[in-house]
């Protein structure tokens, strides 16, 4: 166990509609990541927060936004769900921005 | 061509068997690199982390880096039906942090009892 977890463990959602994913981070681990994976493919870096200031993002369009709270607990938003949101998203916690740990992630499926 | 490439597989071996997994790059400023282990519908969980050209080694795995060459590599040794999951390589510039991961695709390994 990572003592990353996330809510909820899946959810169905419209296209159009807008999803709010949650995660728990290790505590003292400042840095927290989010991945978005594809069926058969790799994760996929969204973007990073470290101390409640996203300092890193990846090829993918504002409508995806986070937050990130002292109590080490973070948010991921999506806007405007596409179906090609349809994955599992993943967070990661790291006591230093390189060797991360994942939760078990949430699975979204957009209709 | 992809910044990381993984051969996705599946790899099928008997139980038993020394499992070589690899991964090729064509970033140079990957310096930091980790292999993690994904069962079906899991976060992905971190097997093995190095930062330097050589091999590392913990219990049956052993991680091996070759930065000249861009190349790394995981082998698993005495294989058991346990180990049958997705091997995730994964990679980050030196200073990591803004950059994030950069993962390869994946290899079904399934290791036949």
């Amino acid at each position: 166990e990572t003592g990353v977890t996330q809510s909820p463990t899946h959810l169905i959602k419209t296209r159009g509609q807008q999803v709010t994913l949650r995660c728990s981070s290790q505590s003292g681990h400042n840095t927290v990541s989010w991945y978005q994976q594809a069926l058969g493919q790799g994760p996929q870096f969204i973007f990073q927060y470290y101390r409640e200031e996203e300092n890193g993002r990846g090829n993918f369009p504002p409508r995806f936004s986070g937050l990130q709270f002292p109590n080490y607990s973070s948010e991921l938003n999506v806007n405007a769900l596409e179906l090609d949101d349809s994955a599992l998203y993943l967070c990661a916690s790291s006591p230093d921005r390189d060797e991360q740990y994942f939760g078990p992630g949430t699975r979204l499926t957009v209709t | 061509q992809k910044e990381v490439e993984q051969d996705p597989g599946p790899l099928s071996v008997p139980e038993g068997a020394i499992v070589s997994l690899n991964c090729t790059y064509s970033n140079s400023a990957f310096q930091y690199f980790m292999w993690y282990r994904q069962y079906s519908r899991k976060g992905p969980e971190l097997l093995m982390y190095t930062y330097s050209s050589g091999n590392k080694e913990d219990g049956r795995f052993t991680a091996q880096v070759d930065k000249s060459s861009k190349y790394i590599s995981l082998f698993i040794r005495d294989s058991q039906p346990s180990d049958s999951a997705t091997y995730l390589c994964a990679m980050v510039p030196s200073g990591g942090g803004a950059d994030g991961l950069t993962f390869g695709k994946g290899t079904h390994l399934i290791i036949q009892p």
